[in-house]
């Protein structure tokens, strides 16, 4: 299976802030990747998908790349709302993987 | 409105039988993908499988943790989706989600889960 190791799994940051989460494949998986955020008691919501596509009616204060297989996620101004867990996952295999999360706090 | 509603969680004991089920409407059921992911208490989120569309055979996949265990099926003049759990072990407590994968009329079908349930808890314990 490839893996997919997330990073940092928490992080605190300031409304206004920029924050970047990173996802890294354990093998290539070409731009097939999505980005989701979980809020609690909710079922995820994808955010972002083939590595830098935003999902209509998201937010333009987030944005996706792509590097080899590295790739991150990042939101431009951080807002209230946005405290969330964050995974990525590749659909480039036939067995799907996801990241491990990253929980993002407001300070 | 595309809506996803799971049902058929509860408790059960180890060793034992569920069956989830997933009722679909809003869009057009037959041409996607559709999966389970789970997700243990204070947990990440873990997909578990996956039954593609006809024209793809209605071939299955599923996560290692439960091959053998899990059966995945769809029914396409219901639109329902189904996971049946054999052989349940205590670390298979978790809420369950259906979830929508890719539209496909192709060879190859890539893409995120754009909509999801909001998932039915199922709890293995004696």
């Amino acid at each position: 299976d490839i893996q997919m190791t997330q990073f940092p799994s928490t992080l605190s940051a300031s409304v206004g802030d920029r924050v970047t989460i990173t996802c890294r494949a354990s093998q290539s998986i070409s731009g097939e990747l999505a980005w989701y955020q979980q809020k609690p008691g909710e079922a995820p919501k994808v955010l972002i998908y083939d590595a830098s596509t935003l999902k209509s009616g998201v937010p333009l204060r987030f944005s996706g790349s792509r590097s080899g297989t590295e790739f991150t996620l990042t939101i431009s101004s951080l807002q209230p709302g946005d405290s969330a867990t964050y995974y990525c996952q590749q659909y480039n295999s036939y067995s799907l993987t996801f990241g491990g999360g990253t929980k993002v706090e407001i300070k | 409105e595309v809506q996803l509603v799971e049902s058929g969680g509860g408790l059960v004991q180890p060793g034992g039988s569920l069956r989830l089920s997933c009722a679909a409407s809003g869009f057009t059921f037959s041409d996607h993908y559709m999966d389970w992911v789970r997700q243990a208490p204070g947990k990440g989120l873990e997909w578990v499988g996956r039954t593609r569309n006809r024209l793809h055979s209605y071939t299955t996949e599923y996560a290692a943790s439960v091959k053998g265990r899990f059966t995945v099926s769809r029914d396409d003049s219901t639109n329902s989706f189904y996971l049946q759990m054999n052989s349940l072990q205590t670390e298979d407590t978790a809420v369950y989600f259906c979830a929508r994968g890719a539209f496909c009329s192709s060879s190859r079908c890539p893409g995120p889960f754009d909509y999801w349930g909001r998932g039915t808890l199922v709890t293995v314990s004696s």
